[in-house]
């Protein structure tokens, strides 16, 4: 079984849904992160978490929220989707310590109309 | 504003041959850096790394070289392989900060 798992893996919705994507780790790790990869731009952080008491805004937090509901639990939100937010997003996990490196999710690939 | 930059967006090269990525960087805080690589549907993943107390850090076929003065690291692929067709992504993080910052990916495409 994969260690870092996204849910769903595709999805496409409309302008102003709200939508959750979901990610789960079973490394055991304190932190998490949310990132979006776009063309060009390679991976943005979006948000990141050192245990379920911190959160963190990345460098593109405008238009998303995120839920840490246990150890290795860690959801984003869209609250009213929007066509830039379509992107490949990305949920990591790591070891405290800033050279640990990042286990990554496969990828959510979220469309907007 | 970009603090790290791979200038170029992919790459071919024969199998057998070198592959050379590069990567800048413009924050002189970072003082530690990574290479990650990612195949088509999948998460990126861990290749190499690199404190910036050391020039130089080999891992089989993959070495990475860091250049301080000039910012700039490069990946060294030795032999290439048609399995090593991936994005690879330069990253920089330093210490005391908690984000890692990601370049754009370099497309490397080997030919058999």
């Amino acid at each position: 079984d994969a260690d870092v798992t996204q849910t769903p893996r595709n999805r496409i919705t409309k302008t102003g849904k709200r939508i959750m994507l979901e990610c789960s780790q079973t490394k055991g790790h304190d932190r998490m992160y949310w990132y979006r990869q776009d063309p060009g731009l390679g991976l943005r952080l979006i948000y990141y978490s050192f245990d379920v008491k911190d959160i963190n805004k990345g460098e593109i937090s405008d238009g998303y929220s995120v839920s840490r509901q246990a150890q290795a639990k860690f959801s984003l939100s869209l609250e009213s989707a929007i066509p830039n937010q379509t992107a490949l997003y990305f949920c990591a996990t790591s070891r405290e310590g800033y050279t640990d490196t990042q286990y990554f999710g496969p990828g959510t690939r979220l469309t907007v109309l | 504003d970009q603090q790290v930059k791979q200038n170029s967006p992919s790459l071919s090269v024969q199998e057998g041959r070198i592959s050379i990525l590069n990567c800048d960087y413009t924050n002189s805080m970072f003082d530690y850096f990574l290479w990650y690589k990612k195949y088509p549907a999948e998460g990126p993943t861990f290749l190499i790394s690199i404190s910036s107390i050391k020039d130089k850090n080999e891992d089989g076929r993959f070495t990475v070289f860091l250049n301080k003065s000039a910012k700039h690291l490069s990946l060294h692929i030795v032999p290439s392989q048609p399995g090593d067709s991936a994005v690879y992504f330069c990253a920089a993080t330093n210490t005391g900060g908690f984000k890692t910052i990601f370049g754009a990916g370099t497309r490397l495409f080997v030919k058999a």
